[in-house]
């Protein structure tokens, strides 16, 4: 267990259905990105906070798609419309600012697995 | 944007001989080269990682090695034994965030 929580763990919607997602980082870390992993892929940057501002999101991130990090601490992901394209896990992770000898290690939550049907 | 390829997709080694992936990467602003491991069902975890005014750095049974010239980096694991059988993603990029490779599959056969 590495510290950063996500819930749902599993999460069954159907297309057209919006659904959200929310990541517990390490508390002490200020950093918080969100990915998505398809079968037999790496991660996928979606986006990253540093506090509770969004620094970047991916191009291939549609409008349907919005995070948050209203008090630098918890954020949450959301998908309106959902696809079945969307189906995913979706993993969050989380790393200090500092550089920690010399490493910029990203603490992986569980992730949550959406199922669009 | 950062572009990594890793190689083979797939590999399977018998348990004590040794492993090893590899990856390109196309910015060559890129200075920090990590290497994740993620078990089945499980969440990626840091095993090494590199930062470019580095050539080599080894951890026990687990090293890795860059070519910022060739902008390729590998990672190589000796002594290979059963509990090694996972996907390893390869990451390129630098302090704000990093670009993960699709990840190779390592089967150690006993």
């Amino acid at each position: 267990d590495t510290g950063v929580s996500q819930d749902p763990r599993h999460k069954i919607t159907k297309r057209g259905q919006n659904v959200t997602f929310r990541c517990d980082p390490i508390s002490e870390h200020n950093r918080l990105y969100w990915y998505r992993q398809t079968l037999g892929q790496g991660p996928e940057f979606l986006t990253y906070f540093q506090n509770e501002a969004q620094l970047e999101k991916s191009r291939l991130l549609s409008d349907r798609f919005s995070a948050e990090r209203p008090k630098g601490s918890f954020s949450t992901l959301e998908i309106q419309r959902t696809e079945q394209g969307d189906s995913a896990m979706y993993l969050c992770a989380s790393r200090s600012n500092e550089l920690a000898g010399g490493s910029y290690e990203q603490y992986f939550g569980p992730g949550t697995r959406l199922t669009v049907t | 944007g950062e572009n990594v390829e890793q190689h083979p997709s797939t590999l399977s080694v018998q348990e004590g001989d040794s492993a090893v992936i590899k990856c390109t990467y196309s910015d060559s602003a890129s200075n920090y080269f990590p290497w994740y491991k993620q078990e089945l069902g499980k969440r990626p975890q840091l095993i090494i990682d590199i930062r470019s005014n580095v050539g080599e750095k080894k951890d026990q049974r687990i090293a890795v090695t860059l070519n910022k010239t060739a902008k390729h980096f590998s990672l190589h694991i000796t002594e290979t034994q059963p509990e090694d059988s996972a996907v390893y993603f390869c990451a390129a990029g630098g302090y704000q965030k990093v670009t993960f490779g699709i990840g190779t599959k390592l089967q150690v056969i006993p």
